[in-house]
């Protein structure tokens, strides 16, 4: 089942463009790649889920290579309310237990 | 459409006590999870149930058990609280089950504080 990794913390400035890896050498065929947002004290938030190449919604981007083994969410032009964790999630939670599994996520902090 | 709808917000109990959190799903979702998220270890996953049957389980002592019913609300419950358990426990709701292009949604919380 896959299993995701994400680095621990991101710094990046108001107006900046960031993007958040996420690696997942084990994904599944049938397995979607779906980013949360967290703000503390509240549940995660869905952002943004896609299968291959790329994904575009009001808020974020996400690209997926043609191998499906990692994928990147793009933030434009983050501003202060943009730090948060970000979660990467494979599969669904048809995947079994290891599906349903979050990680620590990406501490991504914006500074003015 | 109202989302997902955790009671209480707040929780304070002893060590030894019992509590129970209650979960109401986004109206016509079928499967409910729950999560722990503590500081230290993130958001683990605690159990998952669909059609008021539990499906999956995480890695947690069987002082956590949970249920769903008919009307696919669910309810945790912990037993002999430790110190450990204080956490924010979160639930989820989707709209099915064994779909990987699943969307989760998540509600506010209970904040457990265990003295």
């Amino acid at each position: 089942l896959a299993k995701t990794t994400q680095p621990i913390s991101m710094d990046s400035y108001e107006g900046q463009e960031v993007n958040i890896t996420c690696s997942h050498n084990n994904i599944a065929t049938n397995d979607y790649i779906t980013w949360y947002q967290q703000f503390p004290s509240q549940g995660p938030r869905f952002i943004i889920q896609g299968y291959k190449t790329k994904v575009t919604n009001e808020v974020a981007s996400l690209f997926i290579p043609a191998d499906r083994k990692s994928s990147t969410l793009s933030l434009p032009r983050v501003s202060l309310s943009d730090t948060a964790v970000y979660y990467c999630l494979v599969g669904g939670i048809g995947g079994g237990a290891d599906g349903l599994t979050f990680g620590k996520g990406t501490h991504l902090i914006i500074q003015p | 459409k109202a989302g997902v709808t955790q009671t209480p917000r707040y929780l304070i109990k002893t060590r030894g006590q019992q509590v129970t959190l209650s979960c109401s799903p986004i109206s016509g979702h079928r499967s409910v999870s729950w999560y722990q998220q503590t500081p230290g270890q993130g958001l683990q996953f605690l159990f998952e149930y669909f059609s008021e049957t539990q499906r999956n389980k995480g890695n947690f002592p069987g002082r956590f058990s949970g249920r769903q019913f008919s009307n696919s609300r669910s309810e945790m419950n912990v037993s002999t609280l430790e110190l450990g358990d204080s956490a924010l426990y979160l639930c989820a709701s989707s709209r099915g089950y064994r779909t990987t292009n699943e969307k989760l949604f998540f509600g506010s919380g209970t904040q457990l504080s265990v003295l």
